[in-house]
């Protein structure tokens, strides 16, 4: 059974730092990951998805990497700011019908001003 | 483009009572889901529709029915709310299911 974990749980920087979130998974064959912002007492909005075919993808100051193979994901934030703060998640994909797409539990971020 | 709505925001029932919770997406989206939110456990997918007329069991299905009532509108039922329904639902939908997930704003259950 895939299970999805992140590190660490909660982070806490000051305003214009480089950050990383990381993200695993048990399970390789993966079809997709896509990394979500959720906001205190909000749905969850996407931030990037990668299929299993790419390594990267780019948003703005967000860069979202996989590495298939050792099963993980590192979502990067460059110059962090207090806007940024909230909860991000991971998710994977691991069949084409949607069935099996597994959350981690997130990290919640504060970004200090 | 109002994206994904979802009604009720919130809701409270006693147990044994039953209702449904309503959801569309104006994206002409294929794929659509529902899924429950819970402290220490994440969120968890109940149900899915790959496409308008099919829907398929996710990880927690028991308890809840869904109806695609057509390429729009995704509904999950409560037929006898029990304490442990009490979450936050969200639903989803997808252009087709490989692509990325387009959230609602979710429904605050709570059922005493």
């Amino acid at each position: 059974k895939q299970e999805v974990t992140q590190i660490p749980a909660a982070l806490s920087v000051p305003e214009g730092e480089n950050l990383v979130l990381n993200c695993s998974f048990t399970d390789s064959a993966i079809y997709n990951l896509q990394w979500f912002r959720q906001d205190p007492g909000k749905g969850l909005t996407s931030l990037l998805l990668i299929q299993s075919s790419q390594r990267e993808q780019t948003s703005g100051r967000l860069n979202a990497s996989l590495d298939k193979s050792s099963g993980r994901s590192t979502l990067y934030i460059a110059a962090s700011q207090p806007g940024d703060s909230a909860t991000y998640l991971c998710a994977v994909m691991t069949d084409n019908y949607g069935q099996n797409f597994v959350f981690g539990p997130g990290t919640r971020l504060s970004v200090l001003p | 483009n109002a994206g994904v709505t979802q009604t009720p925001k919130f809701q409270v029932l006693k147990t044994g009572q039953s209702m449904t919770l309503q959801c569309a997406q104006d994206m002409n989206h294929n794929s659509m889901y529902w899924y429950r939110q819970d402290p220490g456990m994440g969120l968890r997918l109940i149900y899915y529709s790959a496409s308008e007329g099919t829907t398929d069991k996710g990880e927690v299905p028991n308890g809840y029915n869904v109806s695609r009532l057509n390429k729009r509108e995704f509904s999950l039922r409560l037929e006898s709310a029990a304490p442990s329904q009490t979450s936050v639902y969200f639903c989803a939908s997808s252009e087709v299911a490989e692509y990325e997930q387009y959230f609602g704003p979710g429904t605050r259950l709570t059922v005493t």
